[in-house]
């Protein structure tokens, strides 16, 4: 089953602040969220585990609540290079990542 | 290498033919992924191995669809009579411990099917 992320779509100014968000069906024990831009392989952006942690680096944080197998991804100050496609890579402990279904963002200037 | 690396990156082919795909992993990584991008679209599970095993094939659209992976290395995805709806970027990515640690992506290799 496909994690459903939330918005599909999303168009900021530069400086705003924006919340992704990846849902899935199944008991998950790991999160990773990656972003896409166009005609682009995937970047890692960051992991998170089993334990609801909650990590960031620079303006880019995520937390991971298990109990409701749940990921949010939140971007804050939003920069133009921001822009491209979030995907949520889920894994319930059989080593299969899952990608959600993807929310693309763009910054405007 | 330095990163994962695809091959060809890019693939026209006619309907019915077969096609194989290649990827080079990151020396050293032991579990590696395929997946299919249909344009403007998600990433589309396919197969992962851990070491030569695949564990779980369950993602592979048909019987059309094989991977095998050598050598903890290389692996190579085979596509049968190729239809045009098998047309997408077909991406690889290694990882050096499955759900633990971060996954890297190749570019990619374009297929199309005329």
């Amino acid at each position: 089953q496909q994690p459903v992320q939330s918005p599909q779509a999303v168009i900021l100014r530069e400086g705003e602040d924006a919340v992704i968000n990846c849902s899935s069906s199944k008991a998950l024990y790991s999160v990773h969220w990656y972003r896409q831009k166009h005609g682009e392989a995937p970047v890692f952006l960051m992991i998170l585990l089993k334990g609801g942690e909650q990590k960031g680096h620079d303006k880019i944080s995520a937390s991971f609540n298990e109990k409701k197998q749940q990921s949010s991804l939140y971007l804050t100050a939003s920069q133009l290079s921001y822009s491209g496609t979030y995907f949520c890579g889920t894994d319930s402990g059989t080593y299969k990542y899952i990608f959600g279904t993807g929310t693309r963002l763009k910054v405007l200037a | 290498g330095a990163g994962v690396s695809q091959s060809p990156s890019n693939k026209v082919t006619e309907k019915g033919k077969d096609v194989e795909l290649r990827c080079d992993p990151i020396s050293g990584h032991t579990a590696l992924y395929w997946y299919r991008q249909r344009l403007g679209q998600g990433l589309e599970f396919l197969i992962y191995f851990q070491g030569n095993s695949a564990p779980d094939k369950s993602g592979l659209p048909s019987d059309r669809f094989s991977a095998e992976r050598t050598g903890e290395s290389v692996s190579t995805l085979t596509i049968q009579r190729t239809q045009q709806e098998d047309s997408a970027v077909y991406l690889c990515a290694s990882s050096g411990r499955t759900g633990l640690s971060e996954a890297f992506f190749g570019q990619g290799t374009r297929l199309t099917v005329v």
